[in-house]
């Protein structure tokens, strides 16, 4: 399997702008989690889906920020309009469901600048 | 609220020894302990995984530990080598109320160098 596929890897845009950030879990997953890092807040939850369906949502900073996962094998963060505080590095992660070896396996990250 | 805390922040050793890294979490009733390992730029990796019911794990010169009931986990790192240079994350699994619905609470990360 080649693991948990994100795109694009890195992303430069401009505020106001829309950007959509992609996702391939690990097939057979049924766990897929999107997570931001920043230098100061260090990782955060933004959402995560179970069978695709979305779950906990209240990681997700505001209205901007949707997410999507309209099967077991794509997901899509979008940010709109995209604002200079959205720059970070956003990953996205998979797993197995609970009783299995439940270790998550996250992807390379798309890093975002919005300038 | 789950609150996990790795302590240092930031760790430098010489080559060749040994050492361990911290990690604590104040909620007990987690459901698993992850081990992740990243590089500058990179993604993270999963370098091991602490089942609840488990005390440790071991692969290759790494091994974890996990008190549940002190809500500590340890990282032992054998014989270091500059290679293992990485921020080191852990990551504890929370079971919530209805079956099938979790998430992943990450510590702060302790940035180790490993001094040729």
């Amino acid at each position: 399997d080649a693991g948990v596929i994100q795109s694009p890897r890195h992303e430069v845009t401009e505020m106001g702008q829309e950007v959509t950030l992609r996702c391939k879990p690990i097939s057979g997953h049924d766990y897929l989690f999107w997570y931001r890092q920043t230098m100061m807040r260090g990782l955060e939850l933004l959402i995560y889906f179970n069978n695709n369906v979305p779950i906990d949502d209240s990681g997700m900073p505001e209205d901007r920020f949707s997410a999507k996962m309209p099967n077991a094998s794509f997901s899509t963060l979008k940010i709109q309009p995209s604002e200079p505080r959205d720059s970070a590095v956003y990953f996205c992660a998979s797993s197995l469901i609970p009783g299995t070896l439940g270790g998550v396996f996250f992807g390379e990250g798309s890093r975002l600048t919005v300038l | 609220k789950q609150e996990v805390t790795q302590i240092p922040a930031a760790l430098s050793v010489p080559e060749g020894e040994n050492l361990v890294l911290n990690c604590s979490f104040t909620d007990s009733a987690i459901y698993n302990l992850q081990w992740f390992r990243q590089d500058p730029g990179k993604g993270l990796t999963s370098l091991l995984l602490i089942q609840s019911s488990q005390r440790e794990q071991t692969s290759g010169r790494l091994n974890a530990s996990l008190d549940k009931s002190s809500g500590r986990s340890t990282l032992y790192i054998a014989a270091s080598q500059p290679g293992d240079s990485a921020t080191y994350l852990c990551a504890v699994r929370l079971p919530q109320v209805n079956f099938g619905n979790e998430k992943l609470t990450f510590g702060t990360g302790t940035r180790l160098t490993i001094i040729p």
